[in-house]
């Protein structure tokens, strides 16, 4: 059984740099054509795709976020971390990290998700 | 950044009657190799995104067969067969073809 979850601090101030870790089971990060993913979203708005990561440690961030996003690995923790720099009160949302396999295009499997508030 | 866009953005529907959801990307998401990089996703109220639909028309493992995607090129559309209360939710198409990867706006599904 695939599970992932996202963990990290729910309140964080502006400028302050936020790191979120996904802790996932069921899978491993260095089988060929693994990927694993983050998505957010804000309240009540649409989902947006912020980074991934490939088993071959190949990384993909969004454009507009590029400066200020990094995402790593630890595969022998079974982790995946999103450092954003520079939080503003517009990254307010729900953080999900999401895992794609070899065989099914598309993000197969969801953590719950995290939200992140950020506020002075 | 390649575009979605959806319609409509709100439908009711009544149970057991059929729903079709549109998605129109501002460029082809067919892949020289010849996949189409057109996923669909469901998000139940409260809940997480789940995967309906890859590729355009390949339903994820253990999804309903009410439930079909087709297209292809920049036109896609998703289609409930038979409208049950659990498919209630917002319906998202996301093209995976460029980074980054986008959503449609998202389609808010409720029962009429």
């Amino acid at each position: 059984q695939i599970t992932l979850k996202e963990s990290g601090p729910t309140l964080v101030k502006p400028t302050q740099t936020l790191t979120l870790t996904c802790t996932f089971s069921g899978f491993s990060l260095s089988t060929n054509g693994v990927a694993v993913g983050w998505i957010r979203q804000p309240p009540g708005k649409a989902l947006e795709w912020l980074a991934l990561i490939y088993w071959d440690d190949e990384k993909r961030y969004r454009p507009s976020l590029k400066n200020r996003l990094t995402i790593n690995r630890d595969t022998s923790k079974s982790e995946v971390l999103l450092t954003m720099t520079n939080m503003d009160p517009v990254d307010t949302a729900t953080y999900y990290c999401a895992h794609e396999d070899a065989n099914t295009s598309g993000w197969l499997h969801w953590g719950p998700g995290t939200l992140v508030s950020v506020s002075s | 950044d390649i575009v979605m866009t959806q319609s409509p953005l709100s439908l009711p529907v009544t149970p057991g009657e059929p729903a079709s959801i549109s998605c129109r990307s501002s460029q082809s998401l067919l892949h020289s190799n010849g996949y189409i990089y057109l996923d669909w996703y469901l998000q139940k109220p409260g809940q997480s995104p789940q995967l309906l639909i890859h590729s355009a028309s390949i339903r994820a493992s253990g999804v309903p067969d009410r439930f079909s995607g087709s297209g292809s090129g920049t036109d896609f559309t998703l289609k409930i067969s038979r409208m049950e209360a659990e498919d209630v939710g917002v319906y998202y198409c996301m093209q995976a073809l460029q980074i980054p990867q986008t959503f449609g706006q998202g389609t808010k599904v409720e029962i009429k």
